[in-house]
């Protein structure tokens, strides 16, 4: 049962352009995080938003940018897209534990 | 640095055995370690978590071993089936609610 949200599923895109994922969860959880799983699955954090405040910002490109409109939603913007950004952005949630909750992921290819 | 340690990176066993998966970590002060399952195409989902206050938990055919001691920690998957062939990773709590993964072991069971 699907409770973390991520549009789109996939996505190609040129260098240089921008894009722009979003991700909404259901769970009511006061914590968002986006997460870069490289081709080696290596999953790194970028940001985690708490009740709509930034409190984890990870050393990430300036491109890079977290929008949040309520704490059920964490967009992610990239301005500027580089080849070495083609990746999985994964979006998560938890409440008052640690548990995180994983969307499926919006695939990122660019040529 | 890599906080939490995963091995071996892939592993493969036949249908009905049991598979061993280990972890170790650097950080005397973690105390809960959760364990991810991924699926390709799919986002981690939380499978079993232990706390340092114990030695042994056991969900279904999943069980982990903790040895505080020494600092590691080992996930046995019990009459391993082609259903349970997946990435599995490995995390430990970092500070700001963030989790630090480990870099995860692919296992693969033939049947």
């Amino acid at each position: 049962e699907t409770a973390v949200f991520q549009t789109p599923n996939y996505h190609v895109t040129q260098v240089g352009n921008e894009v722009s994922f979003n991700c909404k969860q259901t769970l009511g959880h006061d914590t968002m995080y986006w997460y870069k799983q490289d081709s080696k699955k290596l999953l790194k954090i970028m940001f985690s938003y708490n009740n709509k405040q930034l409190i984890v910002n990870e050393t990430v490109p300036r491109r890079f940018s977290p929008q949040s409109s309520d704490k059920a939603h964490l967009n992610l913007r990239i301005k500027s897209v580089e080849p070495e950004d083609s990746a999985v952005y994964l979006c998560a949630s938890s409440g008052t534990g640690y548990t995180q909750y994983f969307g499926p992921g919006t695939r990122l290819l660019v040529l | 640095q890599q906080q939490v340690r995963q091995s071996p990176q892939s592993l493969t066993v036949w249908e009905g055995e049991t598979a061993i998966l280990n972890c170790s970590y650097e950080n005397s002060a973690f105390d809960y370690f959760p364990w991810y399952q991924q699926f390709p195409g799919e986002g981690p989902a939380l499978l079993i978590a232990i706390r340092s206050v114990s030695d042994k938990k056991e969900d279904g055919g999943f069980t982990i071993f903790f040895n505080k001691r020494e600092k590691n920690l080992s996930l046995h998957i019990k009459d391993s089936q082609p259903g349970d062939s997946a990435t599995y990773f490995c995390a430990a709590p970092g500070n700001t609610r963030k989790l630090i993964f480990g870099l995860g072991t692919t296992l693969q069971v033939q049947p």
